[in-house]
């Protein structure tokens, strides 16, 4: 299985900061024959279930704010909040779905 | 409207056999990938496995394999997670989810969670 580690576990930042969270692969997520990347970001949020923010690594899905951006190609991601609101309090998680599906153990990300 | 509505919250006892369900509406049921994720409480979400109700194609997480059981009724547009025999430690919250509509099989699509609580 591919496994996926995010970096931090943890951060807090204060209201309109810059949030940067890291996930890496533990082999490449990416596919030559269509040149995508096979890696999606999702918010967590208590009492509500997973939200997709992110997918093919750098798509915004629908209805996501573009403070949210992903980036990143092969085993290196990054998902960055550019300037983090209240309402972004949550944990995000990182997930491959080159081969199977795994996800990150998760980044919190809280208002310092 | 897509939706996956997932069957209410249940508890059980150690040793005792469960069928929780995610009924999806609004896209091609058959048409996607529909995965179980599991997210034991103050815990990550884990992958547990997947299935492709158009011809039942599934696939376990290592973790997942042997623990539980994932099949589909298309005639009704329903996903399961099924249990022999449960332990404790399956008490969690299951999320289902659906890669309807999307370009590939990232999980666009969840349903509203239930929550599994084993204890004797």
């Amino acid at each position: 299985d591919i496994v996926m580690t995010q970096s931090p576990d943890s951060l807090a930042l204060s209201l309109g900061e810059r949030a940067t969270i890291n996930c890496k692969s533990s082999q490449s997520v990416f596919y030559s024959d269509n040149n995508k990347n096979y890696l999606a970001w999702y918010q967590k949020k208590p009492g509500q279930p997973p939200k997709l923010l992110i997918y093919w690594a750098s798509t915004r899905a629908s209805g996501v704010p573009d403070r949210f951006s992903g980036t990143g190609s092969g085993t290196d991601f990054t998902l960055t909040i550019s300037s983090l609101q209240a309402e972004d309090v949550a944990v995000y998680y990182c997930q491959q779905y080159y081969n199977s599906w795994t996800f990150g153990q998760g980044t919190k990300v809280e208002i310092k | 409207e897509v939706q996956l509505v997932q069957s209410g919250a249940e508890v059980k006892k150690p040793g005792e056999s469960l069928r929780i369900s995610c009924k999806g509406s609004g896209y091609g049921f058959t048409n996607y990938w529909i995965g179980w994720v599991r997210q034991v409480p103050g815990k990550g979400l884990e992958f547990m496995g997947i299935i492709f109700p158009g011809d039942s194609d599934t696939r376990y997480s290592p973790s997942f394999q042997g623990q539980v059981t994932i099949s589909a009724d298309t005639s009704i547009n329903t996903a399961y997670l099924q249990w022999s025999s449960l332990k404790a430690s399956d008490s969690a919250m299951y999320y289902c989810a659906s890669s309807a509509y999307g370009s590939g099989a990232y999980l666009s699509y969840w349903g509203q969670g239930t929550l599994l609580t084993v204890s004797s």
